[in-house]
């Protein structure tokens, strides 16, 4: 495609409820990045996925928050038992190889209530 | 891992006014360099770049940066903001030596162009 997508680009979840957000980056691109924006607090890294390399999931937060990335594509983010504090909006870029410039998708607006 | 620092949450300035927003990163030999930008209601977009060659980066819509490496700084800069400069910008770092070259963001600087 044209850029990243992501979907949905709105979600309200109950309190406990598993959710799972999609990201399609741009054909061709290597490499994968989930990040999470809270009001105030930039961007924080989640998940990386570099090729067929293992990801590097340093970033997430907790082991209800897990990703993966299928056929070196399309990516979900998954988080389980979702908690108040998992609102904010998650963002997925990618880039055609490591550490040159990402492009970002719109991003998915999280609300847990 | 990098970190990276933007020490001035918000800066507002007056129109036509010059602009420097900061940035640094811990220490590493070999990085790249970003700069992004999101206007309100947007997504992100590269602002500049910087991978190697000249120090002094040019970027989209009037901005510059320069790279120090003795300072571990990528300072953005405008000399004369517009209204529609008002966004918020964010610093960002890859560390490519240590092979791992991920991006990490700062936390962003909020830029407010006063009429």
């Amino acid at each position: 495609g044209a850029g990243v997508s992501q979907s949905p680009s709105n979600k309200v979840t109950e309190k406990g409820k598993d959710v799972e957000l999609r990201c399609d980056p741009i054909s061709g691109h290597t490499a994968l990045y989930w990040y999470r924006q809270s009001l105030g607090q930039g961007l924080e890294f989640l998940i990386y996925f570099q090729g067929n390399s293992a990801p590097d999931k340093s970033g997430l937060p907790s082991d209800r928050f897990s990703a993966e990335r299928t056929g070196g594509s399309v990516s979900t983010l998954t988080i389980q038992r979702t908690q108040q504090e998992d609102s904010a909006v998650y963002l997925c870029a990618s880039s055609l190889a490591a550490g040159v410039e990402a492009f970002f998708g719109q991003g998915t607006r999280l609300t847990v209530v | 891992a990098q970190s990276v620092t933007q020490l001035d949450s918000q800066v507002p300035v007056f129109e036509e006014a010059p602009v420097e927003l900061r940035c640094n990163y811990s220490s590493s030999v070999s990085v790249y360099l970003f700069w992004y930008v999101q206007y309100p209601n947007q997504g992100l977009q590269l602002l500049l770049k910087y991978l190697s060659g000249s120090t002094l980066v040019k970027g989209i819509n009037g901005f510059e940066a320069e790279f120090n490496k003795s300072q571990t700084s990528f300072h953005l800069r405008k000399p004369s903001v517009h209204i529609s400069d008002t966004a918020e910008y964010f610093c960002a770092v890859s560390d490519i030596q240590s092979g791992a070259n991920n991006l990490f963001f700062g936390t962003g600087t909020r830029l407010t162009v006063i009429p």
